[in-house]
């Protein structure tokens, strides 16, 4: 079966540019999260997403950051207007709930940020 | 302010000898615990989760322990095997209301010799 699959596995980009990351999750879970970690940290929590709404973006660092699940599947990470300090390793995570019991997260494999 | 805490960057351990990993957290709102297993260039992977209402959960070769009074939970795993090199995460969850939502601790690099 397929797990979280991510795309893509590495962007460059230059300070000020746009970008997309993007999320597939685990078909049927209606959890979706967002993480980044930075070089030599843990993931940091970013937004939980149930169904197609953000039930919790308080992690989402300014307003240059925004996520987007609009079917209740597959989620865009977008951050405007890049700066070095955005470099890092966004990682997905899905579970088939994110209420009721504690459902274990399924991570991908993330997209490495390069942002010169 | 880090809400997780894992002191030790990196632990060496021979195979076949046991590796204890310690992990130390301030929010007393969390209720339940996970470890995950990293490998470079591969998301973390679920390894094992405690309870607050726990002090022990054992899995094969793996055992976490809780102590919610001193707010410190540890990993053990044994007999240690190379294939157990890898990026340990202790993390935790204040719970269902709260999405589960997860910190982390910054890791712990094992390097587990032959």
């Amino acid at each position: 079966g397929a797990g979280v699959s991510q795309t893509p596995s590495n962007k460059v980009t230059e300070k000020g540019k746009y970008v997309e990351l993007r999320c597939d999750p685990i078909s049927g879970h209606t959890a979706l999260y967002w993480y980044r970690q930075s070089l030599g940290q843990g993931p940091e929590f970013l937004i939980y997403f149930q169904g197609t709404g953000a039930a919790d973006d308080s992690g989402l660092p300014n307003d240059r950051f925004f996520a987007v699940r609009p079917e209740g599947s597959v989620s865009t990470l977008k951050i405007q207007r890049t700066e070095r300090g955005d470099s890092a390793v966004y990682l997905c995570a899905s579970s088939l709930s994110g209420t009721g019991i504690y459902n274990e997260q399924f991570f991908g494999p993330g997209t490495r940020l390069t942002v010169l | 302010d880090q809400q997780v805490k894992q002191n030790s960057p990196s632990l060496s351990v021979q195979e076949g000898r046991i590796s204890i990993l310690n992990c130390d957290y301030t929010n007393s709102m969390f209720d339940y615990f996970l470890w995950y297993k990293k490998y470079p260039a591969e998301g973390p992977t679920f390894l094992i989760s405690i309870s607050s209402i726990k002090d022990k959960n054992e899995d094969g070769r793996f055992t976490v322990f809780l102590n919610k009074s001193a707010k410190h939970l540890s990993l053990h795993i044994v007999p240690s095997q190379p294939g157990d090199s890898a990026v340990y995460f202790c993390a935790a969850s204040e719970g269902r209301e709260y999405g589960n939502k997860l910190v982390f601790g910054a890791g712990t690099i094992l390097r587990v010799k032959s």
